[in-house]
C-alpha cells in the first residue's frame, strides 16, 4: 500500500516563512505534487518534483529527496490569502494516479 | 478558456438511490480522473478514463462506475447509495499520461440521507 504523512495544522503570521513537510511510503513512485485548496474550492496545482532538489515558483518552493521519501513545500512572504489546506500527493501506478495526504491546514495571522 | 466544469454543484439523495455526476474537462485535455473527498480528508482516487476506457481504478466498489464520451467529457455513476458516500466528488483533467499537473473542477457535493 501507500501512505503519506503531513502535519494537520500549521499557523504563521503574515510575512513569515512556513515549511510543510511530507513523508511518503509507496511503490512505483513517479513524483511528488503539492496542491492548495481553499474552503469550498477546487484543489489547485502548486508544484511538482520528479527529481531530487528544489523547484521554485514565485513565493512557493518545493523540495524532494527520493532517497529519504521526503519532501516539503516552502511558502515565503506569507499573505492572508495563503490560508488554505495544502496537500502533498504522490504519483504512482500505470495511470500515474495521485494518492493524496490528509492535508495541512495553514492559518496565516495578521 | 473554460476550465474543468462539473454539474450539479450540490445534490441530495436518499439511501439506495442512484446518482450521475458530470464533468467537462479543460479544453485540450483528454484524460479525466474522478476523486472522492470526505470532509477534512484528502481526495481519494476513484478511477481514470482515457480514450473512452477506464485506465486505472482505485479501491472503490463496483457500485461506482463511469463513462467517457468521444468529446472527452465524463460521467460518474454511483448505485445503491450509502450514507458513507456523502462527500465532495472532484473531477480532474489532464493531457495524455501527463498527470503531474491536474486541473480540478469545483466538485459536486453529494449528501446521502
Amino acid at each position: 500500500g501507500q501512505s503519506l504523512e503531513q502535519p494537520s495544522e500549521v499557523t504563521a503570521v503574515e510575512g513569515a516563512i512556513v515549511q510543510i513537510n511530507c513523508t511518503y511510503q509507496t511503490s512505483g513512485f513517479y513524483g511528488l505534487s503539492w496542491y492548495q485548496q481553499h474552503d469550498g474550492g477546487a484543489p489547485t496545482f502548486l508544484s511538482y518534483n520528479a527529481l531530487d532538489g528544489l523547484e521554485e515558483t514565485g513565493r512557493f518552493s518545493s523540495f524532494l529527496s527520493r532517497s529519504d521519501s521526503y519532501g516539503y513545500l516552502l511558502l515565503q512572504e506569507l499573505q492572508m490569502k495563503d490560508s488554505a489546506s495544502y496537500f502533498c500527493a504522490v504519483g504512482r501506478g500505470s495511470a500515474r494516479q495521485l494518492t493524496f495526504g490528509s492535508g495541512t491546514q495553514l492559518t496565516v495571522l495578521p | 478558456d473554460a476550465g474543468v466544469t462539473q454539474s450539479p454543484t450540490h445534490l441530495i439523495k436518499t439511501r439506495g438511490q442512484q446518482v450521475t455526476l458530470r464533468c467537462s474537462p479543460k479544453s485540450g485535455h483528454d484524460t479525466v480522473s474522478w476523486y472522492q473527498q470526505a470532509l477534512g480528508q484528502g481526495p481519494q482516487f476513484i478511477f481514470q478514463y482515457y480514450e473512452e476506457e477506464e485506465r486505472q481504478r482505485g479501491n472503490f466498489p463496483d457500485r461506482f462506475s463511469g463513462h467517457q464520451f468521444p468529446n472527452y467529457s465524463s460521467e460518474l455513476n454511483v448505485n445503491a447509495l450509502l450514507l458513507g458516500d456523502s462527500a465532495l466528488y472532484l473531477c480532474a483533467s489532464s493531457f495524455g499520461r501527463s498527470n503531474e499537473k491536474l486541473f480540478f473542477g469545483s466538485g459536486t457535493q453529494l449528501s446521502v440521507l
